[in-house]
């Protein structure tokens, strides 16, 4: 069974501070991995998508991957209060096709 | 350019009716995928269309039912409504190429009784 797994939270992190969120998966053959965030209520919305090794930022966004581990983290510098959301890690593990299997969600809560 | 959108936005069954979620792609996209969402947990893949045939389908039993439009808008039909069904319902579209983004619309939320 392929999974993916996050702390579910909820991760606290004061206002302008680092939130470091991870997420690791089973299936080692998983090639485009996505992180989403999703306030209360709503639907998810893409913040970022990686495909290889490495780091790729985004403005205050930062994915990090690491396929020989099994391993992607999302960065978010200068934490602002709208970050506190759930934000849900994403595996595609078809190199086709886009049925990707989603953690259960890290809620993040930024304190001002 | 119009986003993924669904409809409806709220649905109330009671236990053992029937209901069809409805979903339009985003402008340009030919694949829909639905997903249900249970309180507190992510996203679970229930099926993909594309060319308007079932082309993946995740662990749902066959109550769910689905069915796509030559405009690549799309239906999801559950039958027999069960508590545990309770749940958002969301479409998601993507261009059908490899390693493709998918994007997803605000979702339907369904309460069964």
């Amino acid at each position: 069974q392929k999974e993916v797994e996050q702390n579910s939270g909820p991760l606290s992190v004061p206002e302008g501070a680092i939130a470091s969120l991870n997420c690791t998966y089973s299936d080692r053959g998983s090639q485009s991995f996505f992180w989403y965030r999703q306030y209360s209520g709503k639907s998810p919305e893409l913040i970022m998508s990686i495909y290889s090794n490495g780091d790729k930022e985004d403005g205050r966004f930062t994915a990090q991957l690491n396929k020989a581990s099994q391993y992607v983290s999302l960065l978010i510098r200068d934490s602002q209060p709208s970050d506190s959301a759930t934000y849900l890690c994403a595996v595609n593990p078809n190199n086709y096709g886009q049925n990707f299997v989603f953690g259960p969600g890290t809620r993040l809560s930024v304190l001002p | 350019d119009a986003g993924v959108t669904q409809s409806p936005t709220h649905l109330i069954k009671t236990r053992g009716q029937q209901v069809t979620l409805r979903c339009s792609p985003k402008s340009g996209h030919d694949t829909v995928s639905w997903y249900q969402q249970a309180l507190g947990q992510g996203p679970q893949f229930i099926f993909q269309y594309y060319e308007e045939e079932e082309r993946q389908r995740g662990n749902f039993p066959d109550r769910f039912s689905g069915h796509q439009f030559p405009n690549y808008s799309s239906e999801l039909n559950v039958n027999a409504l069960l508590l545990g069904d309770s749940a958002l319902y969301l479409c998601a579209s993507s261009f059908d190429r490899a390693l493709e983004t998918q994007y997803f619309g605000p979702g339907t939320r369904l309460l069964v009784l």
